[in-house]
């Protein structure tokens, strides 16, 4: 069964800074890929999307994410950071013909002044 | 206004009441969810719908129930409260029909239900 492990739970970082929070998943079958973000007392807002084409993919709010096939990797990546990109982080992946979408378990990015 | 609203908000009831969370949405999907997210568990599905007469279990569906009224409209319902239903729920839809937009969900905001 497919499952998404995002490894670290918490990631602190200083403003301006780079970031790259990281995502695997196990099943190497056509998969359709997701980073979401949660701000505090709200919902999850996508952040960007792997479907198909170039593996690399822009979001919202500067992120980008690198599709890596062979490695089944999914990470996400920020060059400066800001205060305001302080929330949790969801990776999701939904394999294609499934309805399902497995969600890993979350990382809270803490951007330090 | 938002496209996936949640009623209520916030919600606090007492072991083995019976409490229904709401959700509407305006995105012309057929496809709706119910998730639960737990510190350190990520978003698990309690139960799915792809249209009004398609309804079906997720992986955590023991103790709940659902509704799906219209295309617009899914309840979720508890039919008797327990302290380890204490969770963040979420409604979510998303769009099956191949545009580009396909995959995409779109979450409510939330409601956070307590039970003492």
């Amino acid at each position: 069964a497919q499952s998404v492990t995002q490894l670290d739970s918490q990631v602190p970082v200083f403003e301006e800074a780079p970031v790259e929070l990281r995502c695997n998943y196990s099943s190497s079958v056509s998969v359709y890929l997701f980073w979401y973000v949660q701000y505090p007392n709200q919902g999850l807002q996508l952040l960007l999307k792997y479907l198909s084409g170039s593996t690399l993919v822009k979001g919202i709010n500067g992120f980008e994410a690198e599709f890596n096939k062979s490695q089944t990797s999914f990470h996400l990546r920020k060059p400066s950071v800001h205060i305001s990109d302080t929330a949790e982080y969801f990776c999701a992946v939904k394999n294609s013909g499934t309805y399902k979408y497995i969600f890993g378990t979350g990382t809270r990015l803490k951007v330090l002044a | 206004d938002a496209d996936v609203t949640q009623t209520p908000r916030n919600r606090i009831t007492k072991t083995g009441k019976r409490i229904m969370l709401e959700c509407s949405q305006t995105k012309g999907h057929d496809r709706m969810y119910w998730y639960r997210q737990d510190p350190g568990l990520g978003l698990r599905l309690i139960y799915y719908s792809f249209d009004v007469k398609d309804i079906n279990k997720g992986e955590i569906s023991d103790g709940y129930s659902v509704s799906r009224q219209a295309q617009a409209k899914f309840s979720l319902s508890l039919e008797s409260a327990i302290p380890n239903q204490t969770a963040l729920y979420f409604c979510a839809t998303s769009d099956g029909a191949g545009t580009s937009d396909s995959y995409e969900q779109y979450f409510g905001p939330g409601t956070r239900l307590t039970v003492t």
